[in-house]
């Protein structure tokens, strides 16, 4: 199993530009997280999916939009990039039978200028 | 709202060190959660516990629910050990699959 990947690794955005980051999980979870990491933060969630075709909001979800039409896919999409959007994005996979333990991708580093 | 609360923010030690790090909650959980970060790096799981204690090679997780406090212990640390410990907690009723996340603890483990 791949476990949970991410695409891309790094990225520069200029301010006003958009973008989607990709999430895909094969370890058949319903519980799919967008969060992002900000120095001397802790993560902050972004937006949550539940399961293929439902998604609710998080802390911080201003900026941005999800949505999930499969089990494995959980893209984020940018919208209008603003200086405050760079950060550190981790995207997360969960499932009821082993207690809602975690599991993150590589994170995707994004820098908007 | 849980607040979560983690300290030291910063721990510096030489190898061979016992390492305490600390996590405090506010409010009733339904699990906790220590994870690890290395620099640059992705974050894994470590331990998720609800009651008691649990042991990993070197490392050792413990809860005390009425305290609502946990530890995250390492034994004879290593440089390899240096990373940043997250602690997170979940909700006790409810979202109980959502997390809280403390700030971290950065650990350096000098040769």
């Amino acid at each position: 199993n791949a476990g949970v990947t991410q695409t891309p690794k790094f990225r520069i955005l200029k301010i006003g530009q958009s973008m989607t980051l990709q999430c895909t999980q094969d370890m058949n979870h319903n519980y799919m997280y967008w969060y992002r990491q900000d120095p001397g933060m802790g993560l902050k969630l972004i937006y949550y999916s539940v399961g293929a075709g439902i998604t609710d909001k998080g802390e911080v979800p201003n900026g941005y939009n999800v949505s999930r039409s499969t089990t494995e896919d959980f893209p984020l999409r940018l919208e209008l990039a603003a200086p405050s959007q760079t950060s550190v994005y981790f995207c997360a996979s969960s499932n009821r039978r082993r207690s809602y333990e975690q599991y993150f991708g590589p994170g995707t580093r994004l820098t908007v200028t | 709202k849980n607040e979560v609360e983690q300290s030291p923010q910063n721990l510096t030690a030489q190898e061979g060190e016992f390492i305490t790090i600390n996590c405090s909650y506010s409010v009733g959980i339904s699990a906790l959660h220590w994870l690890q970060q290395h620099p640059g790096g992705g974050i894994v799981s470590l331990f998720m516990l609800s009651s008691g204690k649990k042991k990993h090679g070197r490392l050792i997780a413990t809860i005390n629910i009425q305290e609502k406090h946990s530890s995250l212990h390492i034994t004879a640390s290593h440089p390899r050990d240096s990373a940043v410990y997250i602690c997170a907690v979940s909700e006790l009723r409810g979202s109980n699959y959502k997390l809280t996340f403390g700030k971290g603890t950065l650990l350096t483990v000098n040769p």
